[in-house]
């Protein structure tokens, strides 16, 4: 089945600063690449996506880029925010069990200090 | 509209007991999904269902099952809880695949 490996599990930037959170896949049939938020006690919500046929795709201060080639994609926040501190979580469209489902990565613990 | 659902918030229970951890959509999703939380371990994959009647395992499906029998509602039942269990579980729904997944509050069990 599908593996996705996200890094780093903790990251700490200065207000301002730019963050950048890599994660790679195994599944070369992966299609699908979801970036969620989760801030503390609260449920995921989708950020950003991309899928297979884009290179890059920015939304304001978000960007997520994708190498199909190389397996790997990543989310990009510049000009970072105390309230993007949170929890993200990479997430890639795989096949299981003969149908499309998300694997998801670690996640990575975002700290933005003021 | 409330989006996806889910009953109870926090359940504690004993080691052997069963129970039905609920989730309901009203959006008319086709696409629902269980999913537990562990610490350093992102969100793993229980079961999921592509429409009524149709449903499928996961990364993780022991201990659970699953049923769809509308298009509203798709309940995970513990048949015998193991300390194993305590987790944080997410229910989810998309409209199709590939597209954004909704997910409910969460619900947090503990079983001692």
């Amino acid at each position: 089945g599908e593996n996705v490996e996200q890094h780093p599990s903790t990251l700490s930037v200065q207000e301002g600063d730019s963050a950048v959170i890599k994660c790679t896949y195994s599944d070369s049939a992966s299609n699908y690449f979801p970036w969620y938020k989760q801030e503390l006690g609260k449920r995921p919500q989708l950020i950003i996506d991309i899928r297979s046929n884009v290179g890059e795709k920015k939304d304001q201060r978000i960007a997520v880029t994708l190498n199909k080639t190389a397996k790997h994609f990543s989310l990009h926040i510049t000009e970072t925010q105390p309230e993007d501190s949170a929890v993200y979580f990479c997430a890639a469209s795989s096949l299981t069990g003969g149908r499309r489902a998300l694997t998801f990565g670690s996640g990575t613990r975002l700290q933005v200090q003021p | 509209n409330a989006g996806v659902t889910q009953t109870p918030k926090f359940q504690v229970l004993k080691t052997g007991q069963s129970m039905t951890l609920q989730c309901a959509q009203d959006m008319n999703h086709e696409y629902m999904s269980w999913y537990r939380q562990d610490p350093g371990m992102g969100l793993r994959l229980i079961h999921y269902s592509v429409g009524a009647g149709i449903t499928d395992q996961g990364e993780v499906p022991n201990g659970y099952n699953v049923s769809r029998s509308t298009t509203e509602d798709f309940p995970l039942r513990l048949l015998s809880a193991a300390p194993s269990q305590t987790s944080v579980y997410f229910c989810a729904s998309k409209v199709a695949e590939n597209t954004e997944a909704f997910f409910g509050q969460g619900t947090r069990l503990t079983v001692v």
